[in-house]
């Protein structure tokens, strides 16, 4: 069974801020939460990656709910650039474990 | 920085034919690792390393080998291919394997088995 759970796809609008749920309920306490995105014919890009408090960077913002079985990607004003797929990842240990992602349509 | 290299981009294979997938970082990473990307599917871990001399199964190992002679590369090796192994293959390096690190990915291999 997959460790994360993840919508298929979502849209939203240019410049509005976009929040793309993972569900992780078999999460353990030493797993990382890490956020990667997939543009067509790349591979995946670092995006944002917390423990147990909210995270900020340059590129988005992480919550994660206090139990640790959700968390949350927030991009605050979402450009065309940001429409690549989503993947919600757990690391334990040496091994990631990735979600099947999410679609994510930024419409002009 | 070139960052992580891998070659070829694409291949095509006969079942049974043998092949070496290359992968190569020039950021003095330690920890390297292979995944496969099947449609519909997120990344799969197949093997990693986590420096010269030192390597691990991932999720999905089987039909695979690989070896870690020099910190820069970390090639796989597929000694029999299977039409199952066809997929995009991606290797992707960090700086120690530190649970707090991100890691750095080749832009894949595109591998089809006839």
């Amino acid at each position: 069974d997959a460790k994360t759970t993840q919508p298929n796809s979502m849209e939203s609008n240019e410049e509005e801020p976009v929040h793309l749920p993972c569900n992780h309920s078999t999460i353990s306490g030493t797993d990382y939460i890490h956020w990667y995105r997939q543009l067509p014919s790349q591979g995946p890009e670092y995006v944002i990656h917390g423990l147990t408090s909210n995270v900020n960077n340059r590129m988005a913002s992480l919550a994660i709910a206090e139990d640790r079985k959700s968390s949350t990607l927030i991009l605050h004003r979402a450009t065309l650039r940001d429409a690549a797929v989503y993947y919600c990842i757990l690391r334990d240990g040496n091994q990631f474990y990735f979600g099947t992602g999410t679609s994510l349509t930024v419409i002009p | 920085n070139a960052g992580v290299t891998q070659t070829p981009k694409f291949q095509v294979l006969k079942t049974g034919q043998s092949m070496t997938l290359q992968c190569a970082q020039d950021m003095n990473h330690e920890y390297m690792s292979w995944y496969r990307q099947d449609p519909g599917m997120g990344l799969r871990l197949i093997h990693y390393s986590v420096g010269a001399g030192i390597t691990d199964q991932g999720e999905v190992p089987n039909g695979y080998n690989v070896s870690r002679s020099t910190t820069e590369d970390f090639p796989l090796r597929l000694l029999s291919a299977a039409p199952s192994q066809t997929s995009v293959y991606f290797c992707a390096s960090s700086y120690s394997g530190g649970l707090g690190e991100k890691l750095f990915f080749g832009s894949g291999t595109q591998l089809s088995v006839l």
